[in-house]
């Protein structure tokens, strides 16, 4: 089965900048994540959804950030504008049902200068 | 807000010793997981615990849900250079909407 697709892998941006990141999850899955994950620590969740409704996304800072699930398989996190704090690898994640396991994506290394 | 808390922080062994990573929240959790997340990658998902007291074993791998579901262990028997990574329990917290929360991870070295 195909794994949790990202893009793009690494991005480079200047501060007050904004960018986007995409996520197509696995085929079927119904839930799909958006965490956070600063060097040396683990994995923050932003926002949730199930299918294309928001669950969770009481840590998501909305006065910069936005993510939207179209017709409940992709989904794509935009920052604006970028701060240097937003620098962290972005992981998207899908489980097929709540409670299950998690499959992760391989991440946006986000660097703002 | 609900803390999950991983203890060692960083762990260093030779190949063949044994490794024990330990997880603890102040409150009950619903259940939990383990993943693995090997240096410069993502996390992998490694087994989810449910039942109060259960063991579930994977190879060299010894996982542990404490009897009043606040506290889990993961152990690695003769650990192989295989094993390096920074191990994260991450779980859901009884009563609140399913909000998975990581804790701060174990990073384990193993050296020849």
């Amino acid at each position: 089965e195909a794994g949790v697709a990202q893009s793009p892998r690494y991005k480079i941006i200047e501060k007050r900048q904004s960018v986007a990141f995409w996520c197509n999850p696995i085929s079927g899955h119904a839930t799909l994540y958006w965490y956070q994950q600063i060097l040396g620590q683990g994995p923050k969740l932003l926002i949730q959804f199930q299918n294309n409704g928001v669950v969770d996304d009481s840590q998501l800072p909305k006065d910069r950030f936005s993510a939207e699930r179209l017709k409940g398989v992709d989904s794509t996190l935009k920052i604006q504008p970028a701060k240097l704090e937003d620098s962290a690898v972005y992981l998207c994640a899908s489980s097929l049902i709540l409670g299950d396991g998690y499959t992760f994506g391989s991440g946006t290394r986000l660097t703002v200068v | 807000g609900q803390q999950v808390m991983q203890i060692p922080q960083y762990q260093h062994v030779q190949e063949g010793e044994d490794f024990t990573t330990y997880c603890n929240s102040s409150t009950t959790l619903s259940n939990i997981q383990w993943y693995k997340q090997r240096p410069g990658g993502h996390p992998v998902f490694l087994i989810q615990l449910v039942k109060s007291g259960e063991v579930k074993k994977q190879k060299r791998l010894t996982f542990q849900f404490g009897e009043a579901k606040k506290n889990s262990s993961l152990h690695i028997t003769a650990t192989q250079t295989t094993d390096v990574g920074t191990y994260f329990c991450a779980a859901f917290v009884t009563g609140t909407a399913s909000k998975l929360t990581f804790g701060t991870g174990t990073r384990l070295q193993v050296t020849l």
